[in-house]
């Protein structure tokens, strides 16, 4: 079965970074584009970045371009988000997801979601 | 800010029937299909509707979604005191170039 596991969250001061992981078994990694998601406390779901099934191609939400990076080790079956310059609106859980669509941007939609990893930006 | 607005809150007896809906505008919900996410208190979401109508396996037919223009709507019948939830929609945005979720509602059976 499909499985998403997120790790790398903590408490951290701002400034400082972070790199997130999403562990993924039970499905071909390598097929799929991938997506960044995340929730803080209290409030709705905020999109944050997709990155295709090769890594070639990345789009990111202006709330946190230039400052985050979503890369992939297929080879590993593993999807990350490299997290700088930490800011306390970047509080929050963060989920990866799998995208289904034909295309990495028109239609998508998200079919499997992990549990999250929770950031915490605090001095 | 988000760029897909929902009600906050709906709510309607056991047995009964709750719309909600998702308005947007061209360069997203006109031009892209819409996805709904449930999420229970403390978990991930879920994905219930995928491609404006379409349900993936397991999910009943109580639940619905439709668009039209700009807006979708999604629909549960058979209110049940587990769909007490929040219900994201969803969709791509092609002027932004980015993937945007509605402000959520909140759904409560009364």
């Amino acid at each position: 079965q499909v499985q998403l596991v997120e790790s790398g969250g903590g408490v951290v001061q701002p400034g400082r970074s972070l790199r997130l992981s999403c562990a993924a078994s039970g499905f071909t990694f390598s097929g799929y584009a991938m997506h960044w998601v995340r929730q803080a406390p209290g409030k709705g779901l905020e999109w944050v970045a997709v990155i295709s099934y090769d890594g070639s191609r990345q789009y990111y939400a202006d709330s946190v371009k230039g400052r985050f990076t979503i890369s992939r080790d297929n080879s590993k079956n593993t999807l990350y988000l490299q997290v700088n310059s930490l800011r306390a609106e970047d509080t929050a859980l963060y989920f990866c997801a799998r995208h289904r669509s034909a295309s990495l941007t028109a239609n998508t939609w998200f079919d499997y979601w992990g549990q999250g990893t929770l950031v915490t930006v605090s001095s | 800010q988000s760029v897909l607005t929902q009600p906050p809150s709906v709510s309607a007896a056991p047995g009964q029937k709750v719309t909600m809906s998702c308005s947007g505008r061209s360069s997203n919900i006109g031009n892209n299909d819409v996805s709904w996410y449930q999420q229970l208190p403390g978990t991930a979401p879920k994905v219930l509707i995928y491609e404006n109508s379409k349900r993936p396996s397991g999910i009943p037919d109580r639940f619905s979604g439709s668009k039209s223009g700009t807006s979708a709507t999604l629909g549960i019948t058979g209110l049940q005191t587990g769909d007490e939830a929040d219900y994201y929609c969803g969709t791509w945005d092609s002027s932004l170039s980015a993937y945007v979720f509605g402000t959520g509602t909140k759904v409560t059976v009364l």
